[in-house]
């Protein structure tokens, strides 16, 4: 089945340095990826959608330059958190729309730490 | 605004207590009604999709339903292994194009041995 491999699994990182999260389709090609945030016992948040080649459309609230989304190849999306802070700490979940398994494929998440 | 809210926020069962999860939705008009579970530090891991009022899926020990303003997943003699946050999320006709998911905040089913 599809698979989407997430990386790195956990980070940790200063406050005021960046951070970037990758996120590949292994067999297909996503057209589509979701970025979404998660805090603790708390469910997904859908922050943005990025299409292949395209720019990314952001979900109200969510700051386009501190989160900066590519996705410039088919099985490439990448997030980056600029001048993280502590507040930034949470889990960052990717997920590509594919053909089976309901139609969408999720990464195994980012647990990031900013001190 | 479409919204997903689940019930209850966390259950504990015994080993072999059959219960049931509830979600219900409020949503402009359904696309996909779709459950996940998710073990701690992992992303979603897919369940089911349902489609319409009437439709049921099973798988193991899992069953989900599907009426116009909820569904429900039942979980029979269940396992310790069953444990697990397990999410639902709808896709509508306002998810547009991109068809992106609305998830609620799930629930935090523990299974005592």
């Amino acid at each position: 089945g599809a698979v989407v491999s997430q990386h790195p699994s956990w980070v940790i990182c200063k406050s005021g340095t960046s951070v970037k999260i990758e996120c590949r389709s292994l067999d297909f090609q996503a057209t589509t990826m979701f970025w979404y945030r998660q805090f603790p016992k708390q469910s997904l948040m859908l922050m943005a959608t990025s299409n292949e080649g395209s720019k990314a459309t952001y979900e109200q609230g969510v700051e386009k330059d501190k989160f900066l989304i590519n996705h410039a190849s088919l099985t490439l999306s990448t997030l980056t958190v600029t001048s993280a802070h502590p507040e930034d700490s949470s889990f960052y979940i990717c997920s590509a729309r594919t053909t089976g398994g309901g139609g969408y494929t999720f990464g195994s998440g980012t647990r990031l730490t900013v001190v | 605004e479409d919204q997903v809210t689940q019930s209850p926020e966390a259950l504990r069962l015994q080993e072999g207590e059959s219960s049931s999860l509830n979600c219900s939705y409020t949503v402009s008009g359904l696309r996909g009604l779709f459950w996940y579970r998710q073990d701690p530090g992992k992303g979603p891991e897919f369940l089911f999709t349902l489609y319409s009022a009437g439709e049921e899926k099973e798988k193991e020990r899992l069953k989900a339903t599907l009426t116009k303003k909820e569904s429900f997943l039942h979980i029979t003699a269940p396992k310790p292994e069953d444990s697990a946050t397990y999410l639902c999320a709808v896709r509508t006709i306002s998810s547009g194009s991109a068809r992106q998911l609305t998830f609620g905040s799930g629930t935090q089913l523990t299974v005592l041995p």
